[in-house]
């Protein structure tokens, strides 16, 4: 039963300082999606990447936050420096085209929870 | 861009009654409709889903309909059971991204 992995699950933290969340996306799926999730603002999309390339991450504070995937198996969102409003859970999800090419299925990573103090 | 929008915010119901909830979108191009369930501190799990050439689908105790000309979806459980309590969204995609509804939380009361 193929998933989505994240690391680290839980972090807390100092305000001022680098947050780096990995993400490892199913095997096969193109596209990798980052998420925050605060009850305020429910899921909110930061960035999302198809083949390796960004295409959209005009969600994402550019100051702060940068996503990158160095590799097909491997995604990161960074936040340099956190701020006390970063704190939420931050949710990476992948998926691919379906069998007609057109539509997209994701499924979700288990979240890293982010504390910033 | 799209919006997408969900209703109620909040529903419960006794067991064994069926509950609705309802989305509306905005973009005619939106093509796929996901649904779904996320427990506390658990991740959103995809429940069921329904592309824009299908007017209904089912799946033992949930059925989702689409109705393309009003451009809304909803989503039917039916003979609720306790473990369906959590909060449910809806999505609505180009093919490309996603837009989530602000999901409902669903208590069901043995």
């Amino acid at each position: 039963d193929a998933r989505v992995t994240q690391t680290p699950r839980h972090k807390v933290t100092e305000m001022g300082q680098e947050v780096t969340m990995r993400c490892q996306p199913i095997l096969g799926h193109n596209t990798v999606f980052w998420y925050r999730q605060t009850m305020m603002q429910g899921l909110e999309l930061l960035a999302y990447f198809r083949n390796r390339a960004p295409l959209d991450d005009s969600g994402m504070p550019k100051d702060r936050f940068s996503a990158e995937m160095p590799d097909a198996t491997l995604a990161t969102l960074k936040i340099q420096p956190s701020e006390p409003r970063d704190s939420a859970v931050y949710f990476c999800a992948s998926g691919r085209p379906g069998t007609s090419g057109v539509y997209n299925e994701q499924f979700f990573g288990p979240g890293t929870r982010l504390t910033v103090l | 861009g799209e919006n997408v929008e969900q209703h109620p915010s909040t529903l419960s119901v006794q067991e064994g009654d069926s509950a609705v909830i309802k989305c509306t979108y905005s973009d005619s191009a939106s093509n796929y409709f996901p649904w779904y369930k996320q427990e506390l501190g658990k991740r959103p799990q995809l429940i069921i889903d329904i592309r824009s050439n299908v007017g209904e689908k089912k799946d033992q105790r949930i059925a989702v309909t689409l109705n393309k000309t009003a451009k809304h979806f909803s989503l039917h459980i039916t003979e609720t059971q306790p473990e369906d309590s959590a909060v449910y969204f809806c999505a609505a995609s180009t093919g490309n991204q996603f837009y989530f509804g602000t999901g409902t939380s669903l208590t069901v009361i043995p």
